[in-house]
C-alpha cells in the first residue's frame, strides 16, 4: 500500500499569515496514464471532509486561489495564503492513483 | 450535487448492517462511487468503490465481509456490512468519483459492540 506522511500534525497560525503542509508518498503517484491522483481535502469540525485541490494543482469548482498545491513524483505541498477562520480544521492528502486508495494522518490547522 | 448516507446503527458483534447512500443533482449512473469510513477521532480509510459498469474494488480489511452495489434506476448506492467486528465502528460517507472524492455526503454512523 502507499504511505501518505503528513508534516506537520498540526500547525498554529495568524489570521492573516500564510501556512504550508507537507504530503510525502512512499512511491511515485504518477499514473499510468501520466496524471498524479494526488488531492487535498478539509474537515471542518463537525463536518464532511471537503475537496480543495485535485491531480496536484487544481483547485475545486469554488475553492478560493489562497489554496495552492504543487509537487510532483512523491512529493507535494499545500499552501494557504491570508488564512480566515473558515480555513480552519484538519487537512487530509490522498492518493488515488493506486488501489487502496490512502491518506494521510491528518494536519491540524489552529488559530495561534 | 447532494449524497445522503442512511441505514446505520448500533450493531452488535458479527451481525450485518445495510447503508444506503441516496444520490440526486448528477447524473448517478455516469459516475463511480466510493464508500469511506473515519473511525471516531482518526483519519479518513477508503474502504470500496464500484465503478458506473458496476466493477468493484476493495479493501483489503473489508474484502469477504462488505459488498458494495448500486442501483442506477434509484439513484441510490450500497454497501452490506457482514461479519462486523468492533474495529468497523466509524462515520461511513459515500463520495463520488469525479474530480478526486469531489462530494460527500454528511455520513452515517455505524457501531458495533455488544
Amino acid at each position: 500500500d502507499v504511505v501518505m506522511t503528513q508534516t506537520p500534525v498540526s500547525l498554529s497560525v495568524s489570521l492573516g499569515g500564510q501556512v504550508s503542509i507537507s504530503c510525502r508518498s512512499s512511491q511515485s503517484l504518477v499514473h499510468n496514464n501520466g496524471n498524479t491522483y494526488l488531492s487535498w481535502y478539509l474537515q471542518k469540525p463537525g463536518q464532511s471532509p471537503q475537496l480543495l485541490i485535485y491531480k496536484v494543482s487544481n483547485r475545486f469548482s469554488g475553492i478560493s486561489d489562497r489554496f495552492s498545491g504543487s509537487g510532483s513524483g512523491t512529493d507535494f505541498t499545500l499552501k494557504i495564503s491570508r488564512v480566515e477562520p473558515d480555513d480552519l480544521g484538519v487537512y487530509y492528502c490522498g492518493q488515488g492513483t493506486q488501489y487502496p486508495y490512502t491518506f494521510g494522518a491528518g494536519t491540524k490547522l489552529e488559530l495561534k | 450535487v447532494q449524497l445522503v448516507e442512511s441505514g446505520g446503527g448500533l450493531v452488535q458483534p458479527g451481525k450485518s448492517l445495510k447503508l444506503s447512500c441516496s444520490a440526486s443533482g448528477f447524473t448517478f449512473s455516469s459516475y463511480g462511487m466510493h464508500w469511506i469510513r473515519q473511525a471516531p477521532g482518526k483519519g479518513l480509510d477508503w474502504v470500496a468503490y464500484i465503478s458506473s459498469s458496476s466493477g468493484t474494488v476493495y479493501a483489503d480489511a473489508v474484502k469477504g465481509r462488505f459488498t458494495i452495489s448500486r442501483d442506477n434506476a434509484k439513484n441510490t448506492l450500497y454497501l452490506q456490512l457482514n461479519s462486523l467486528k468492533s474495529e468497523d465502528t466509524a462515520i461511513y460517507y459515500c463520495p463520488r468519483r469525479g474530480s478526486s472524492f469531489d462530494y460527500w455526503g454528511q455520513g452515517v454512523m455505524v457501531t458495533v459492540s455488544s
